[in-house]
């Protein structure tokens, strides 16, 4: 049982290009997020699903793409990287919406761009 | 849209003292869950301790506990007897109720510890 993986854990790109930072989780949680780290700023919402085939956008949507074609996957593509894009990336999962669900997040992917 | 605030940017507290961090937050909603989420220089993330916002009983786990006072808006941590490895960042964290929405978090109260 591996919880929640991210992959990979540290990447440097340059402006411009594009990558897929990917999150997976073997919990069978139906609730995926994925949230931006920036020092001062705490952790933001990018994106959300709440089941396969429903995403939603969170605070800082712009310049990031998600879908959720299976439970486990929830991957977050970056088409054209800024260098405003440079943070740390969390994903998190949650089993449901009761006071008892603990939100599990991954160990984070250190982006940088060039 | 709900906003939470942390006002201490950073705390420092001697070891085995008791140090007490602030969280106000901002909803219209009556049903909610508040959290403290720790994270220490391996940048994961913890999850401290809870408070569903219908209990009026301040939740505790082992050394922390909070103060939670629904009519101010507050929900301030407290870490009795502290230990080197309390050391991290500190999160607060607002989720509505019911269904899976997700966590509005503070900006974090980075917490030394002096031996």
């Amino acid at each position: 049982n591996a919880g929640v993986t991210q992959t990979p854990k540290f990447q440097v790109l340059k402006t411009g290009q594009s990558m897929t930072l990917q999150c997976a989780q073997d919990m069978n949680h139906e609730y995926m997020s994925w949230y931006r780290q920036d020092p001062g700023m705490g952790l933001r919402l990018i994106h959300y699903s709440v089941g396969a085939g429903i995403t939603d956008q969170g605070e800082v949507p712009n310049g990031y793409n998600v879908s959720r074609s299976t439970t486990e996957d929830f991957p977050l593509r970056l088409l054209s990287a800024a260098p405003s894009q440079t943070s740390v990336y969390f994903c998190a999962t949650g089993s449901g919406g009761t006071s008892t669900d603990t939100q599990y997040f991954g160990p984070g992917t250190r982006l940088t761009v060039l | 849209a709900q906003t939470v605030t942390q006002s201490q940017p950073e705390m420092s507290v001697q070891e085995a003292e008791t140090v007490t961090l602030s969280c106000t937050y901002d909803t219209s909603e009556s049903d909610y869950y508040l959290f403290w989420y720790k994270q220490p220089p391996s940048r994961q993330m913890i999850l401290v301790i809870r408070q569903e916002a219908y209990k009026q009983q301040n939740a505790t786990e082992n050394r922390f506990s909070v103060n939670f006072q629904k009519a101010a808006k507050s929900f301030s941590l407290k870490i009795s007897d502290s230990q080197l490895g309390d050391a991290a960042m500190y999160f607060c964290a607002y989720r509505s109720a019911p269904g899976n929405t997700p966590l509005v978090f503070g900006k974090g109260t980075r917490l030394s510890v002096i031996a």
